[in-house]
């Protein structure tokens, strides 16, 4: 079956410490993963995609297909970093599965 | 107004209501979508249309029934309704050569008493 597994509900860290966002996906075929965000009172939104292997808002992803994850990784977090992240899975077509989310909360 | 918008925001009914959720585009996205987020549960994709024709119905319940009259309207009607139906509804977006970036509107949030 196809899952995406954000073990992590809540993720708490001090402004400019590494954070590192988890996704773990369950899938046969050939995975195209992404991570979205949902800040306060804004709207669902991408982030990045794995194809594009683009760092954005100083974020990285790496697929790591003998694992089966995704991790979404930042150096140094930043306080408007905090927010919602969800990891999803297209398995081609019009479906894309998303995870439960995690939040994280950057402290100053 | 550019961008996925869905009107009502927020809509209290009791169980023997109808009521209709409204999804509008002006993206010139062709690829429309019904996703439903309930507390502590991940979004569950419920419908998709693509060009108006229905491409995915994921064991929906009939008392939700999805109507997409355009590539740029998508409604969500809803009869008989039970408490557990209370929800967060997004609807979606995407450029069908491109259906992993999905663009979201703010979502409907039902209360179903």
């Amino acid at each position: 079956a196809q899952r995406v597994t954000q073990p992590e509900k809540l993720l708490s860290v001090f402004k400019g410490a590494p954070v590192e966002l988890k996704c773990n996906y369950s899938y046969s075929g050939s995975p195209e993963l992404f991570w979205y965000v949902q800040y306060s009172r804004q709207r669902l939104q991408l982030l990045l995609r794995h194809i594009s292997r683009e760092s954005i808002k100083g974020f990285t992803a790496d697929l790591n297909k003998g694992e089966t994850s995704f991790h979404l990784k930042k150096p140094f977090a930043q306080e408007e970093d905090s927010a919602m992240y969800y990891c999803a899975l297209s398995t081609g077509g019009f479906k894309t599965i998303f995870g439960a989310g995690t939040r994280l909360f950057v402290k100053a | 107004e550019t961008g996925v918008t869905q009107t009502p925001r927020h809509l209290v009914m009791g169980m023997t209501n109808k009521k209709s959720l409204k999804c509008e585009q002006h993206l010139g996205h062709n690829a429309m979508y019904w996703y439903k987020q309930s507390a502590k549960k991940p979004l569950e994709l419920m419908f998709v249309y693509n060009f108006k024709e229905q491409t995915e119905n994921n064991s929906v319940p009939s008392r939700f029934s999805p109507e997409c009259p355009n590539s740029s309207h998508l409604f969500l009607h809803l009869h008989t309704l039970q408490p557990e139906d209370s929800a967060l509804y997004l609807c979606a977006s995407s450029h069908p050569d491109d259906t992993g970036e999905l663009f979201f509107g703010e979502g409907s949030r039902l209360t179903v008493l």
